[in-house]
Formats: structure tokens, C-alpha cells, sequence
């Protein structure tokens, strides 16, 4: 079974600063992957996925993922963070299997301050 | 924004009473899933339905029950809540299966405080 590690809780940064939250996953076959961004009181959203091709994938507000398969991660990055990109970040992974469902790892919460 | 509602949004319950949640979609999606949130565990899956009236286990779902009678609602109760089970509850649905790569949409959550 799959599984995903969100090494950093807390991730403290001021605006205009460049950022990485990271995400390692493990699992024994090929996998899909995911970061979900959650804004204060609401519902996850997805920022961006890996299915295949690519292994640098990016968002329309400036966020980009690598697939490193070697590393078995896929950290998340922004060259200049915002005040409005503080949230709570997750990573998630799935299987390439008919029945894998979607496991999410723990979350890491994005502080921007001025 | 994906048309997905959550009912009640906030509720406050006593230990051992029955509760039920709904979640109620406008997009006609086949999938739809119930997780939990809980601090330091980020967001684990109770139950899913893939079509009406076929449901299955997530990785908690002790205490938890679900029923999906339309397309559009998938319920999910708690038959005799325990304090364990304050949490943020959120819904989500998605087109194809998640586990092949299908984006999910969430909705905007329950807030459940069992005293």
C-alpha cells in the first residue's frame, strides 16, 4: 500500500521569498500524484497533478512540482510567495491499480508574512 | 466551484446520540467520498460509493455507516457518536475513479463536536 510523508509540519516564510514544501511517497508500483492546497475554513482544491510524461508539472498561480522517481518525491515549489499563498498544503498519492484509493499525507501549513 | 453542499456545516452532539451528515452533489458524478480531519493526520478516507447503492470501506470507518440512494446524496452516520469522532468532516466527489488519476472535488465541510 501506498503512503506519503510531508516532512515539514510548519513552514514559516516571508512575501517575495522562494519557497519548497516537500513530499515523499512510498509504494512497490507506478504512481500518481497530487498537491491539494486548503485555505482557511474551506475545502481542498487541487494545485496541480502528475499522471504521466512531464515529470515537472506546474499551477496557473506560479507553483511547480518535480517528479523524481529515483528520490521517490514530488516537492512543491514557488520562486515568490504571496501573502494570499498562506494555506495548508498536502501531497497525496494513488496506485496505478484499478482499486487504489487516494492517500493523503499529513499537511504542511504555508505561513507568509509581510 | 464544483456544486457540492455539506449539511449541517456546524453541529454539536452528546456522546451516544445518532447523527447524520449529507453531502449533495449537482454534477452527476459517479464517485463520491467521505473523509475526515483531524490535526496531525491530514485527511483520511471513512467510506466511498462508486454508483447508487455501491459503497466500501476507507481506512477508518469503524463507527461510521453510509447510504447512497441517488446520484446526488451520499449520507453518512454516525449510529452512537463518541468523542472521537469530533472532527471536520468533508465530502468529495469526482468524475472517474480517484485511484486512476481523476481530480477530486471537496466540498466546504462539517464541523462535529461530540461533548
Amino acid at each position: 500500500a501506498q503512503s506519503v510523508t510531508q516532512l515539514d509540519s510548519q513552514v514559516p516564510v516571508f512575501e517575495e521569498a522562494p519557497v519548497e514544501l516537500r513530499c515523499n511517497y512510498s509504494s512497490s508500483v507506478s504512481v500518481y500524484l497530487f498537491w491539494y492546497v486548503q485555505y482557511p475554513n474551506q475545502g481542498l482544491q487541487l494545485l496541480l497533478k502528475y499522471l504521466s510524461g512531464s515529470t515537472l508539472v506546474e499551477s496557473i498561480n506560479g507553483f511547480e512540482a518535480e517528479f523524481n522517481k529515483s528520490q521517490t518525491s514530488f516537492h512543491l515549489r514557488k520562486p515568490s510567495v504571496h501573502i494570499s499563498d498562506t494555506a495548508e498544503y498536502f501531497c497525496a498519492v494513488s496506485e496505478w491499480s484499478g482499486y487504489s484509493t487516494l492517500t493523503f499525507g499529513k499537511g504542511t501549513m504555508l505561513l507568509v508574512s509581510p | 466551484d464544483a456544486g457540492i453542499t455539506q449539511s449541517p456545516r456546524h453541529k454539536v452532539t452528546e456522546t451516544g446520540t445518532p447523527v447524520t451528515l449529507r453531502c449533495h452533489q449537482t454534477e452527476n458524478h459517479r464517485y463520491m467520498y467521505w473523509y475526515r480531519q483531524d490535526p496531525g493526520h491530514g485527511l483520511r478516507l471513512i467510506h466511498y460509493s462508486y454508483g447508487v447503492k455501491d459503497t466500501d470501506k476507507g481506512e477508518v470507518s469503524d463507527g461510521y455507516s453510509v447510504s447512497r440512494s441517488k446520484t446526488e446524496d451520499f449520507l453518512l452516520t454516525l449510529e452512537s457518536a463518541t468523542s472521537s469522532q469530533t472532527s471536520v468532516y468533508f465530502c468529495a466527489i469526482s468524475e472517474e475513479w480517484s485511484g486512476g488519476g481523476s481530480e477530486q472535488y471537496f466540498g466546504p465541510g462539517t464541523r462535529l463536536t461530540v461533548t
